[in-house]
């Protein structure tokens, strides 16, 4: 059983550009969440997609955005980078059928902007 | 909204010592719950989840008992050891959608 893959491991981005992130989920599972979790803090959720399409929304404004392929894989997207941003994004993958949805998380990547 | 109050850090414990850390929530339904642990560097792995009021989950020694009537999640080992070392994480869920998570508690075992 293939776990959760992340890319990149890290990326350093400078104030204003735009970022992919890309997101793998387990093998079987069809749900994607993106958290962000900057230094020292918990992680907060950014969105879900289930199907390709978002399926809830944290406090993030729209220069956040994601993707779901029929593969279930996933990008998060942010434009107009902030120097907030920096921090790492994690994605966790979940099959949406039953419960209780335990989310498994990939190792993350790590954003750095300047 | 749901919110999840974790124990204050960082805890600093000898091998061997009994650990406790403390957890409750606040939540309008009946969420389901987990502990994560976070080892330098890595993403989250989930430790141990119990769904339902008076559910124990458990794994690797940790335990953690669902305390609907103290809305309280609270992490216990019996005898920890230097690889436990690491930033544990609390957490709830209702529905399929978002975990929310406690604050975080570095623990730090010395040999």
């Amino acid at each position: 059983e293939t776990g959760v893959t992340q890319s990149p491991t890290h990326l350093i981005k400078t104030r204003g550009q735009q970022v992919t992130l890309r997101c793998s989920s387990q093998s079987g599972h069809n749900t994607v969440s993106w958290y962000q979790q900057a230094l020292g803090q918990g992680p907060q959720f950014i969105f879900q997609y289930y199907r390709e399409e978002e399926n809830g929304r944290g406090n993030f404004p729209p220069r956040f955005s994601g993707l779901q392929f029929p593969n279930y894989s996933s990008e998060l997207n942010v434009n107009a980078l902030e120097l907030d941003d920096s921090a790492l994004y994690l994605c966790a993958s979940s099959l949406k059928r039953g419960g209780p949805y335990e989310q498994y998380f990939g190792p993350g990547t790590r954003l750095t902007v300047t | 909204g749901d919110s999840v109050t974790q124990m204050e850090g960082p805890v600093t414990l000898s091998e061997e010592a009994f650990l406790t850390i403390n957890c409750t929530y606040t939540a309008t339904g009946y969420p389901s719950l987990f502990w994560y642990v976070q080892y330098p560097g890595e993403g989250l792995q989930l430790l141990l989840k119990a769904t339902k009021a008076d559910d124990k989950g458990s794994n690797k020694g940790f335990e953690a008992t669902y305390r609907k009537e103290t809305t309280s999640f609270h992490l216990e080992k019996g005898s920890v050891q230097v690889s436990d070392s690491a930033v544990y994480f609390c957490a709830l869920i209702q529905g399929a959608q978002k975990l929310v998570f406690g604050q975080g508690t570095r623990l730090t075992i010395n040999p």
